[in-house]
C-alpha cells in the first residue's frame, strides 16, 4: 500500500524566514514523488516533482529513499508563498500506463509579514 | 499546460435528489480520470478512476452505487451523485494526465464542484 505522511497541518514562519514542509512515504518500489500547492481560490497545480530535480518559485525537494522523504525547502519564504501544500506519491509510470495517485493530507503554510 | 474543466463550480439540491457533475479535459484526450472528494481542511481522498469505455474503479469504501462515473468520451466523465444526503456535500475535484509523450504525470485539475445538500 502506498501512503503519504504531512505530519504539520499548520506552518507559520516570518518573511524571510527558511521554510521545510515535512513528507514522509511508504512504498514498496521506486515511487514518484510530487508537490502541489493551491493559493487561495485557485485550482491546484503542480509545484514540483522529484524526477526534474528543479527549483521552482525558489522551493526544491530532494528525495531521500534512505529516509523515505521528500521534504519540500526554500531558504527565504515570502508572503505571496502562502498557500496549501501537499506531498503526492505515484508508483512509476511504465508500459500499464500511469498509477494512482496519493495525496497528503496537507499542509498549510501561512508567512508572516 | 493541459486543463481541465467542471462543471457546475457549485450546486444546491435537495436531499434525495440526484446530482450529476462533469468533467472535462479540453486539451487532450484522457482515457483516465480520477475523482477526488476533499473535506474541509482535509486531504484529497481519492473517490475513483475513470475509465473510458469500460467501468470505473472504485477506491475502498466508496459506494458504487451512490456515486456513479461514466466516462463515456475521451474528453468527458461525469460523476452521479444518487439519492443526496447532506453527508454528501462536499468538494468533488477530477483530474486528468495526458497521455505520453505529452504527459510526463502530472496531474491536471479542475476547479471542483461545491456540492451542499439540504
Amino acid at each position: 500500500a502506498q501512503r503519504v505522511t504531512q505530519p504539520e497541518k499548520l506552518l507559520s514562519v516570518f518573511k524571510g524566514a527558511p521554510v521545510e514542509l515535512k513528507c514522509n512515504y511508504s512504498y514498496s518500489g521506486s515511487p514518484e514523488l510530487f508537490w502541489y500547492v493551491q493559493y487561495s481560490r485557485q485550482r491546484l497545480q503542480l509545484l514540483l516533482r522529484h524526477i526534474s530535480r528543479e527549483s521552482i518559485k525558489g522551493f526544491t525537494a530532494d528525495l531521500n529513499k534512505g529516509e523515505t522523504s521528500f521534504h519540500l525547502k526554500k531558504p527565504f519564504a515570502q508572503e505571496e508563498d502562502s498557500a496549501m501544500y501537499y506531498c503526492a506519491l505515484s508508483g512509476p509510470s511504465g508500459a500499464g500506463g500511469y498509477q494512482k495517485v496519493t495525496f497528503g493530507t496537507g499542509t498549510k503554510l501561512q508567512v508572516i509579514p | 499546460g493541459a486543463v481541465v474543466s467542471q462543471h457546475p463550480s457549485w450546486v444546491i439540491c435537495k436531499s434525495g435528489t440526484s446530482v450529476k457533475i462533469e468533467c472535462r479535459s479540453l486539451d487532450f484526450q484522457a482515457t483516465t480520470m480520477f475523482w477526488y472528494r476533499q473535506f474541509p481542511k482535509q486531504s484529497l481522498m481519492l473517490m475513483a478512476t475513470s475509465n473510458e469505455g469500460s467501468k470505473a474503479t472504485y477506491e475502498q469504501g466508496v459506494e458504487k452505487d451512490k456515486f456513479l462515473i461514466n466516462h463515456a468520451s475521451l474528453t468527458l466523465s461525469t460523476l452521479t451523485v444518487t439519492s443526496a444526503h447532506p453527508e454528501d456535500s462536499s468538494f468533488y475535484i477530477c483530474s486528468a494526465r495526458p497521455p505520453a509523450p505529452r504527459g510526463t504525470g502530472e496531474l491536471f485539475f479542475g476547479e471542483g464542484s461545491r456540492l451542499t445538500v439540504l
